[in-house]
């Protein structure tokens, strides 16, 4: 069975800072891991997915994310945050690519500062 | 290229009602899943179905159930309806099992 922890259920930054996101996985084997974001009153979008293919995966909208199979890590970063950035966001983990079902973490929401 | 599509949107139901959520999923799509959002237990998988058959299952009991029809269209029904069931039900689509899932709004339902 596979798991996601996310720490922080808010997190708080400033326009134009730094945005990092984090996000701890268990699988029993080799994963497959997303992060999507939900804006109030709407369903979920992809923002990044890995594959294996490239451990640095970059995403829509500036983000992108690192996999360390060391630390079970996948963290989401922006260099520069906008206020546009406000909204949930919900690191996944799957097995077989996603429709086997996903395992999500219970969300981080973000807030940004003017 | 349309996205997935949910209907309806809102839904109020009573304790004991039976209910019908309808999902299309995107064009050429053949799989659809169906996922449970409360506050309190987060986002959590119900099922998926793959040429109007069921391929994988979550833990919820047998009061959800669901169907997909040869245009992929998908329906999950919840019989004899609680409390607790009050949630926002998201169906998401991809071609297949190792891509990309694609969601829908999601259909709001209050059960009173």
């Amino acid at each position: 069975a596979q798991s996601v922890t996310q720490l922080g259920s808010h997190v708080s930054v400033s326009e134009g800072a730094l945005v990092l996101l984090r996000c701890n996985y268990s699988s029993s084997v080799p994963p497959y891991l997303f992060w999507y974001v939900q804006y109030p009153n709407q369903g979920l979008q992809l923002l990044l997915k890995y594959t294996s293919a490239a451990t640095l995966v970059k995403g829509i909208n500036g983000f992108e994310a690192e996999f360390k199979k060391s630390e079970t890590s996948f963290h989401l970063t922006k260099p520069s945050a906008h206020m546009s950035d406000a909204a949930e966001y919900f690191c996944a983990v799957s097995v077989k690519g996603g429709a086997d079902g996903l395992t999500f973490g219970k969300g981080t929401h973000l807030i940004i500062q003017p | 290229k349309a996205g997935v599509t949910q209907t309806p949107r809102y839904l109020i139901k009573t304790r004991g009602q039976q209910v019908t959520l309808s999902c299309s999923p995107i064009s050429g799509h053949r799989s659809v899943s169906w996922y449970q959002q409360t506050p309190g237990q987060g986002l959590q998988f119900l099922f998926e179905y793959f040429s109007e058959t069921q391929r994988n299952k979550g833990n919820f009991p047998g009061r959800f159930s669901g169907r997909q029809f040869s245009n992929s269209r998908s329906e999950m029904n919840v019989s004899t309806l609680e409390l607790g069931d009050s949630a926002l039900y998201l169906c998401a689509s991809s071609f297949d099992i190792s891509d990309t899932q694609y969601f829908g709004p999601g259909t709001r339902l209050t059960v009173l």
